[in-house]
């Protein structure tokens, strides 16, 4: 079955930026959505944004100016980048999967904890 | 931006039922989703698309929505139920938007 594997560094420094990619296995990343999703300490979901496999994406306007997302099929993969982060990106970061016909994410990674700190 | 309002916490003992509510404008005119967290877990989506189940999701889990209000129903609640529940809305402008979650307690 289809899996989702986040990757990337624990800890960014304020100011810089935070690149984390993921890695789909067990299927194709072609003819879907795919989101980005993160999670403050103690805190609710908050979407960041998703990307078609085409590249088409779509962000959180309250993170629009800072977030770009890619996508490399040849690697089955897609990245998020968030860029001058501040101790407030300090999150559990998810990727996940748009199910098809719908806008639900019915496939998510275990996610990766980011720590935003000098 | 628009808004979902959940309750922050829910309480029911176990063989109960539990209701767990969504409020926003209009939010019957979306499409609304579900999804459980258990502590230190990612996300499992439980309904979508207002009302369907995923594979492998019991049907004690089911939903409805309309007006200003969806809600989340768990029958015959058991241990394991207890978690973290997340409405999740998305309309035709693209807004995509989550709740702030209820923490759902099996006395």
């Amino acid at each position: 079955q289809v899996q989702l594997q986040e990757s990337g560094p624990g800890l960014v420094k304020p100011s810089e930026t935070l690149s984390l990619t993921c890695t789909v296995s067990g299927g194709p990343i072609s003819d879907y959505y795919w989101g980005w999703i993160r999670q403050s300490p103690g805190e609710g979901l908050e979407l960041i944004g998703y990307i078609y496999y085409t590249g088409t994406t779509n962000y959180n306007p309250s993170l629009k100016s800072r977030v770009i997302m890619l996508v490399d099929m040849s690697k089955n993969q897609f990245s998020v980048r968030l860029t001058y982060v501040t101790a407030a990106d300090t999150a559990e970061y998810y990727c996940a999967r748009r199910k098809a016909y719908s806008t639900a994410f019915d496939i998510w990674g275990q996610g990766t904890m980011v720590t935003v700190s000098s | 931006s628009y808004v979902l309002t959940q309750p922050p916490s829910v309480s029911v003992a176990p063989g109960q039922t539990a209701t767990i509510t969504c409020g926003g404008n209009n939010i019957g005119t979306k499409t609304i989703h579900w999804y459980q967290q258990r502590p230190g877990q990612a996300p499992v989506l439980v309904v979508y698309d207002d009302s369907d189940r995923p594979s492998g999701i019991p049907e004690r889990f089911s939903a409805s929505n309309s007006g200003n209000r969806a809600t989340l129903t768990i029958s015959r609640v058991e241990a394991g139920d207890e978690a973290d529940y997340y409405c999740h809305v998305w309309d035709r402008s693209g807004d995509q938007v989550f709740g702030g979650g209820t923490k759902l307690t099996v006395l």
